[in-house]
């Protein structure tokens, strides 16, 4: 199975700060790599796809890079509403489709 | 737009049963496979369950294979995750997913439904 790890486990920022999430996959999974952002008590949603793609609604201070084993999200400049738990999942291995462990982001 | 509204959830006893359905609407239900994700208090995600566009592949993960049976009927644009045999390590809120139309991610959500395992 392919396991995904994401650092730091958790971060604490001030609205305007640049973010950068970083995820990483224990084997090569091309580009087949996905964002979503989890507020408390709500279903994930579905940020980046195919490791830059933006997904249609989301704000474009979101944008996600990498292949391979290596991936980031990058939140251009943290907005209140950002502050939520992020996943990386990878699509790699259909369709067991495995989850990172999660960054959560708070108020500094 | 698409919705997916999970339901059956509940408390149940260890070595129990429960069914649990997500009746979708909003898209061509029997276009796209489906997914259970499920998240224990506190913790990450995990996918449990997939099936694909006609029912007749399905796959689970390690920790409930054996267990939990996935199912879905297109006619009624409903899909079902049964599962036997309950354990503690069951208890969390279960998702049903849509994949995207590439069949690579989950582009649409459920709001989840909480199964708790307990004497």
């Amino acid at each position: 199975d392919i396991q995904m790890t994401q650092s730091p486990s958790s971060l604490s920022a001030s609205v305007g700060d640049r973010v950068t999430i970083t995820c990483r996959a224990s084997q090569s999974i091309s580009s087949h790599l996905n964002w979503y952002q989890q507020k408390p008590r709500k279903a994930p949603k579905l940020l980046i796809y195919a490791a830059s793609s933006l997904q249609s609604g989301v704000p474009s201070r979101f944008s996600g890079s990498g292949s391979g084993t290596d991936f980031t999200l990058t939140i251009s400049s943290l907005q209140p509403e950002d502050f939520a738990t992020y996943y990386c999942q990878q699509s790699y291995s259909i369709p067991r489709f495995t989850f990172g462990p999660g960054t959560k982001v708070d108020i500094k | 737009e698409v919705q997916l509204l999970e339901s059956g959830g509940g408390l149940v006893q260890p070595g129990g049963s429960l069914r649990l359905s997500c009746a979708a609407s909003g898209f061509i239900f029997n276009n796209y496979a489906m997914s259970w994700v499920r998240q224990a208090p506190g913790k990450g995600l995990e996918w449990v369950s997939a099936i694909s566009v006609s029912g007749g592949s399905t796959y689970y993960a390690d920790s409930v294979r054996g267990r939990f049976t996935i199912s879905r009927d297109n006619s009624n644009n409903t899909l079902y995750l049964q599962m036997n045999s309950l354990r503690a390590e069951d208890t969390a809120v279960y998702y049903c997913a849509k994949d995207d139309p590439w069949g690579r991610a989950y582009d649409s959500w459920g709001q989840g439904t909480l199964v708790t395992v307990s004497s």
